[in-house]
């Protein structure tokens, strides 16, 4: 299917197992990120890439990890989950250049609670 | 202080009325203003995009922008159930791909 899609939509797991979210794109976008809603807090972006092997940090990006060794997939990594990061996470991607730059596409997002 | 600031309502209309979303700004170097809406455990999904100032018109919404006053409206007219949802306005600069957002506003508009 053509789009931005996640999986697990759903995840429930245990303080201090790692968790693995994965986001994939089939538009070729350039660039692709990850971001945190909570109640209160809106949209938190935890980490970014503007190509493939190229990512950065957001704005919360303590606990996570993420790689791109393709264009088309960004995982996120919880390396050992705590009650905090009980959250929806959502992936999103766009283009580099266009009429509509800097438009974000977003995934269905995957609800992740910590227990 | 935030660099974009949105009431997060929720704000409560009855059907058919005109309804108004703002957000306001502090960095005038913000040239892209957008509006999502996002439906209960959905995505955000792009409304409306306008680049730099003035207003753009799609359907029953509008989208203002005006840059002097740091200031972006989103406004609704006949408004239906169906738009009941949350309002996120998003903001940057020419050279950052990186969105700033609002917190989002809950809107809801009763049958």
């Amino acid at each position: 299917d053509a789009g931005i899609t996640q999986s697990p939509r759903y995840k429930i797991t245990e303080t201090g197992r790692q968790v693995t979210l994965m986001c994939h794109q089939t538009w070729s976008h350039s660039y692709m990120f990850w971001y945190r809603q909570d109640l209160g807090h809106g949209l938190r972006l935890i980490y970014y890439s503007a190509a493939a092997d190229i990512t950065d940090k957001g704005e919360v990006p303590d606990g996570y990890v993420v790689s791109r060794s393709k264009t088309e997939n960004f995982p996120l990594t919880l390396e050992s989950a705590t009650r905090s990061q009980t959250s929806v996470y959502f992936c999103a991607s766009s283009e580099a250049s266009g009429a509509h730059r800097n438009e974000q596409f977003f995934g269905p997002g995957t609800r992740l609670t910590v227990l | 202080q935030k660099e974009v600031e949105q009431d997060p309502g929720p704000l409560s209309v009855p059907e058919g009325a005109i309804v108004s979303l703002n957000c306001t700004y502090s960095n005038s170097a913000f040239q892209y203003f957008m509006w999502y809406r996002q439906y209960s455990r959905k995505g955000p999904e792009l409304l409306m995009y306008t680049y730099s100032s003035g207003n753009k018109e799609d359907g029953r919404f509008t989208a203002q922008v005006d840059k002097s006053s740091k200031y972006i409206s989103l406004f609704i007219r006949d408004s239906q159930p169906s738009d009941s949802a949350t309002y996120l306005c998003a903001m940057s600069d020419y050279s950052n791909y990186q969105l700033i957002w609002g917190a989002g506003t809950k809107l809801i508009i009763k049958p």
